[in-house]
């Protein structure tokens, strides 16, 4: 089973800054088959980002992936208040399907 | 717009079947893979498996021997069986339409909100 390790697991930040969010596997991801959701309180998670770096339908482009083999990053390069939520990575490449622990992007 | 939506017990007592449902409206179940999910108390979310509407099925190996989804009595509905269940069975239980597909992969689209199921005596 591959294992998602997400870091930071907290990352205080204002509305306007940047953020960088990690996520590392314990072996490589196939065909980097990693997707990033974002879960706000009392709603269901959102699909982000498909095969590492593609954005899915309708994500602003404020919205970035980047990485492959064992390294993802997700960027969001200008937080809006809305961006305030915990961001999820999962592998989609091996069997189980696995999700990291989450990054909660707080307002700081 | 599609909604999903779990239900069953919430409290299952140790050694016995966690049963779930979950209902899709506002849009049919067929020609999609449909999936659950769980997430423990502080954990993050661990894959359980998904079904294709034809039936055929794919499990967690982790959970395999206990694992059982299936394609609902009702139309637009689909179930999870998790039998034996322990203390660390307790989570929160979704159901999700794995509708986002590409070349040879599918992933969650729609997510039902959620239902939490204890394991306690």
């Amino acid at each position: 089973e591959i294992v998602l390790t997400q870091s930071p697991s907290t990352l205080s930040l204002s509305p306007g800054e940047g953020a960088t969010l990690s996520c590392r596997a314990s072996q490589s991801v196939s065909s980097n088959y990693l997707a990033w959701f974002q879960r706000k309180p009392g709603q269901a998670p959102r699909l982000l980002i498909y095969d590492a770096s593609s954005r899915a339908t309708g994500i602003p482009d404020r919205f970035s992936g980047i990485g492959s083999g064992t390294d993802f990053t997700l960027t969001i390069s200008r937080l809006e208040p809305e961006d305030f939520a915990v961001y999820y990575c999962h592998q989609y490449g091996g069997s189980p399907r696995t999700f990291g622990g989450g990054t909660k992007v707080e307002i700081k | 717009q599609v909604q999903l939506q779990e239900s069953g017990p919430g409290l299952v007592k140790p050694s016995e079947t966690l049963s779930l449902t979950c209902t899709v409206s506002g849009g049919s179940i067929n020609s999609y893979y449909w999936a659950w999910m769980r997430q423990p108390p502080g954990k993050g979310l661990e894959w359980i498996g998904f079904i294709y509407y034809s039936g055929s099925t794919n499990y967690n190996p982790s959970l395999k021997s206990r694992v059982t989804i299936s394609l609902g009595t009702s139309e637009n509905q689909f179930s999870l069986k998790l039998n034996s269940v322990t203390d660390a069975d307790t989570a929160v239980y979704y159901c999700a339409r794995l509708g986002y597909c590409g070349s040879n992969w599918c992933l969650p689209d729609y997510w039902g909100q959620g239902t939490l199921v204890t394991v306690s005596s």
